[in-house]
């Protein structure tokens, strides 16, 4: 079974510019969580997706945005970045069923210069 | 407010020895489930276990063994016979079923350097 796919794995932005970044879930699963991981601040969630409708949210400004299509693949899209913005952002996929394990992508790697 | 503490920033130790990796967290809730995951260095965060909280038997998986306190709030993960493949960040989360969403909460993860 394939795992959780993102792409792409480096990404290299200047401030102000937007991103896309893009998570294929594991097959059946129908909830797509994004997280963004920093030095300073650890492992934050972003959003949760579940069958294409957003069922929770981080505290993050409404630049970080997200969905989610009939496919259960989900796209997380960042506008006018911020030096901040500088971060790991992994994606997990699981059954959606609450409790279950989330099974991680190996995230990417996104820099802003 | 739901919260994972590892105080435990890094840990070196040398290979062959064990070594125990605290995790306390706060929730009000009495229905929740608690993870440990791994972090190598490729960056992708390995599932290790799960725990509901209603179960507080201990588990061990082969040198791996988990200890889960409800009177402490603790889920303490100990490594029988550390080797150097164990190098990596590891972090214990936590989660609330029943509100609809499969949200973790980590805590700032522990460091373990295990050397030859």
């Amino acid at each position: 079974k394939a795992g959780v796919t993102q792409t792409p794995r480096y990404l290299i932005k200047t401030r102000g510019q937007q991103v896309t970044l893009s998570c294929s879930p594991i097959s059946g699963h129908r909830s797509v969580s994004w997280y963004q991981q920093t030095p300073g601040q650890g492992l934050q969630f972003l959003f949760e997706y579940f069958s294409e409708t957003q069922r929770n949210k981080g505290n993050f400004p409404g630049r970080f945005s997200g969905r989610q299509f009939s496919n259960s693949r989900s796209e997380m899209n960042v506008s006018t970045l911020e030096l901040g913005d500088s971060a790991l952002y992994l994606c997990a996929s699981s059954s959606g069923q609450g409790g279950e394990p989330q099974h991680f992508g190996d995230g990417t790697r996104l820099s802003i210069l | 407010a739901q919260k994972v503490t590892q105080a435990q920033t890094e840990i070196s130790v040398v290979e062959k020895e064990d070594v125990t990796l605290d995790c306390v967290y706060e929730t009000r809730d009495t229905t929740y489930y608690l993870f440990w995951y791994k972090q190598p260095p490729s960056g992708e965060l390995v599932f290790l276990i799960r725990r509901n909280s209603f179960d507080e038997q201990n588990e061990i998986s082969g040198r791996y063994s988990w200890n889960f306190q409800k009177s402490t709030s603790s889920f303490n993960f100990t490594i029988t016979a550390s080797q150097v493949v164990d190098s990596a960040v590891y972090f214990c989360a936590l989660s609330e079923p029943f509100t609809n969403t499969d949200k973790l909460i980590f805590g700032t993860g522990t460091r373990l350097q295990v050397f030859p």
